[in-house]
Parts: structure tokens; C-alpha cells; sequence
């Protein structure tokens, strides 16, 4: 148990609807980081928040949007979905916004799945 | 654009013998490379890393070696045994940087 937390586990959606993925990070840490994997494709980087402030972006769609929460929980919101948005979705956190040994420590995922 | 690559999507090996996973990447930038290990329904686990001032980094059965010239870094596990079935990726960041750029995965089974 890594000690990073992502709710729901399992999601089904429809096309066009808009959907909300919860992480809760592990106590202490301020950076929260968000990727997805496609099948069988490796993990894309989409968003870093440290503290509340959004650090860095990747290859995150318009559609796409999070954010960071006093109590350093992060939600990412994917809207107007599409067939192509199912994948895994993985929360990660670490101590610091980054920096050599900043161990990045990854949630179980949500298995997003648009119909 | 794809910087890490893992080329081998699944290795096959005999429990107690020797797993060697190889990883190519493409931005001479990078300068901190990982390991992750992951279990199905579960989040990557961090399991070793290197930086480019070295060539080789020893975690008990586990060894990462980084072979700058070739872009090209591998993870030795020796022996294998049947828990190290899971996919590993590779990652790599370049300095101070904040984002991970991973690989697509090797899928490795230990056979008893």
C-alpha cells in the first residue's frame, strides 16, 4: 500500500458526459501528479500541482482540467468525453515538486471506461 | 514523440536464473533513470534508480546499468524468483525536473 489513495476504482461512462477522479495523496506529501496510460501504452504525464499551485503541464487536453485543494487532495475533471479518453488513470505523490531521489509514489488508478 | 522505449513486451524466464530488461532512450537530456514494478490492480511500485554520474546502482537482487554513450540503460534481477512476475517499466526525468517520462512496460513471468 503505497499510502496514495484514488476513488472510484472502476468507472463507466457514455460519450460527451463528464466524469471526476478523486487522489488523495500520502500524509506529508505536497505534490500531486497525474498520468495516463492507453493500453498497452506507457504512463503520459498530464499535470503536476505542488501545494495547491499548478507546477507543470504535459500532454493534457483542453477537455482535461484539475486541480489542488487546501487539504492537498486533487480531482481531475474529464469532460466532453470521447472513446479514446479510456484508459487508467493514475494519481502519484511525493514530497517535493521534484528534484533527483523525489520518489514519486502512485495510487492503485481508475479504470475509466467510455462507451 | 516516445523518449524511453522498452522494446520487449514480455520476457519469459526460469525461476533462479537471471532477468535482464532493457530500456533505450532517445534525450540525451535525461540525467535520472528509474525502475518501476507493477502488480495487476495496483499503482507502480518505485524499485531502483540511477543517476548519470554513475554506471551501475545495486539494490539487493537488483541492478541497474547505464550505458550513457548508447542511450541505453538495463535492469538485471538476479535470481528471479515467482513474485518478481509483474510488468517493469522505465522512466526517466531529466535534472531537477519534475515529470517522468515512462516506457511502455515489459511484462516479465517467472516460471517455476
Amino acid at each position: 500500500d503505497s499510502g496514495v489513495t484514488q476513488t472510484p476504482k472502476h468507472l463507466i461512462t457514455a460519450t460527451g458526459q463528464r466524469v471526476t477522479l478523486r487522489c488523495s495523496p500520502r500524509s506529508g506529501d505536497l505534490s500531486v501528479y497525474w498520468y495516463q496510460q492507453s493500453l498497452d501504452q506507457g504512463l503520459q504525464f498530464l499535470i503536476q500541482y505542488y501545494n495547491g499551485e499548478e507546477r507543470a503541464k504535459g500532454n493534457i487536453l483542453e477537455r482535461f482540467s484539475a486541480q489542488q485543494f487546501p487539504d492537498l487532495h486533487s480531482e481531475l475533471n474529464l469532460s466532453s468525453l470521447e472513446l479514446g479518453d479510456s484508459a487508467l488513470y493514475f494519481c502519484a505523490s511525493s514530497v517535493e515538486g521534484g528534484g533527483y531521489y523525489n520518489e514519486q509514489f502512485f495510487g492503485p488508478g481508475t479504470r475509466l471506461t467510455v462507451l | 514523440d516516445q523518449q524511453v522505449k522498452q522494446n520487449s513486451p514480455s520476457l519469459s524466464v526460469q525461476e533462479g536464473r537471471i532477468s535482464i530488461l532493457n530500456c533505450d532512450y532517445t534525450n540525451s537530456m535525461f540525467d535520472y533513470f528509474l525502475w518501476y514494478k507493477k502488480y495487476p490492480a495496483e499503482g507502480p511500485t518505485f524499485l531502483i534508480s540511477i543517476s548519470s554520474i554513475k554506471d551501475k546502482n545495486e539494490d539487493g537482487r537488483f541492478t541497474v546499468f547505464l550505458n550513457k554513450s548508447a542511450k541505453h540503460l538495463s535492469l538485471h534481477i538476479v535470481p528471479s524468483q515467482p513474485g518478481d512476475s509483474a510488468v517493469y517499466f522505465c522512466a526517466a526525468s531529466v535534472g531537477n525536473d519534475y515529470k517522468l517520462s515512462f516506457g511502455a512496460g515489459t511484462t516479465v513471468t517467472v516460471r517455476a
